[in-house]
């Protein structure tokens, strides 16, 4: 069974860096690719960042370009979401999504229960 | 950017009804288009991919259809568990962006 575990959510103020981790257990890690989708309280999903399975290949949307950075430990079954120069636009559950490739594409499997960040001041 | 819009914003149906929910995109998407069902409080969930194809352990009243711009997630006989709210999702301009469509919310009549 995929299982896939986030932490390290938490209160941050505007300006601050947070890193999200996802512990995935149930599957071959290493062998398929990885993304963050993120849900603004009461609003839609908005896919954040993608990962190929080896890790050689990151995604983003633009609205994170340049401030998140997707990597994965494949060692530690993890998956990381580095978070800086947060704003309070960031605030929504984060979910740490399994897909079925090892390359990225965008097909959203399996998903984890999702971590809270909260960027306010 | 694609734009999907979904249809209707809210769907009032009774136990063992059929629910039709319809996505359309602002430009052909192929056949690179998934649905997500979302229960109050919980993660979503992948029920379609590539616009027919069922995810494992889907039940089989689940149903999509459609390719290029017009989507249909049918749900054959509504159980109690299915009153949630639905997202589709596309992939076609893949690598970038993957949008959503801002759901539809499935409430008991």
């Amino acid at each position: 069974e995929v299982q896939l575990l986030e932490s390290g959510g938490g209160l941050v103020q505007p300006g601050g860096s947070l890193r999200l981790s996802c512990e995935a257990s149930g599957f071959t890690f290493s062998s398929y690719a990885m993304s963050w989708v993120r849900q603004a309280p009461g609003k839609g999903l908005e896919w954040v960042s993608g990962v190929s399975g080896r890790g050689s290949e990151t995604y983003y949307a633009d609205s994170v370009k340049g401030r998140f950075t997707i990597s994965r430990d494949n060692s530690r079954n993890t998956l990381y979401l580095q978070m800086n120069s947060l704003k309070a636009g960031d605030t929504a559950v984060y979910y740490c999504v399994n897909e079925p490739y090892d390359f990225w594409s965008g097909t959203l499997y399996y998903w984890g229960q999702g971590t809270l960040v909260t960027v306010s001041s | 950017e694609i734009v999907l819009t979904q249809s209707p914003a809210t769907l009032s149906l009774s136990p063992g009804e059929r629910a039709t929910l319809s996505c359309r995109a602002s430009q052909s998407v192929s056949s690179y288009l998934a649905w997500y069902q979302q229960r109050p409080g919980q993660a979503p969930r992948l029920l379609i991919y590539d616009a027919s194809n069922r995810a494992t352990g889907i039940p089989a009243r689940f149903s999509g259809s459609g390719s290029g711009t017009d989507f249909t997630l049918t749900i054959s006989s509504l159980e109690p568990e299915d009153f949630a709210v639905y997202y589709c999702q596309q992939r076609s301009n893949w690598p970038l962006p993957i949008t959503f469509g801002q759901g539809t919310r499935l409430d008991i009549k």
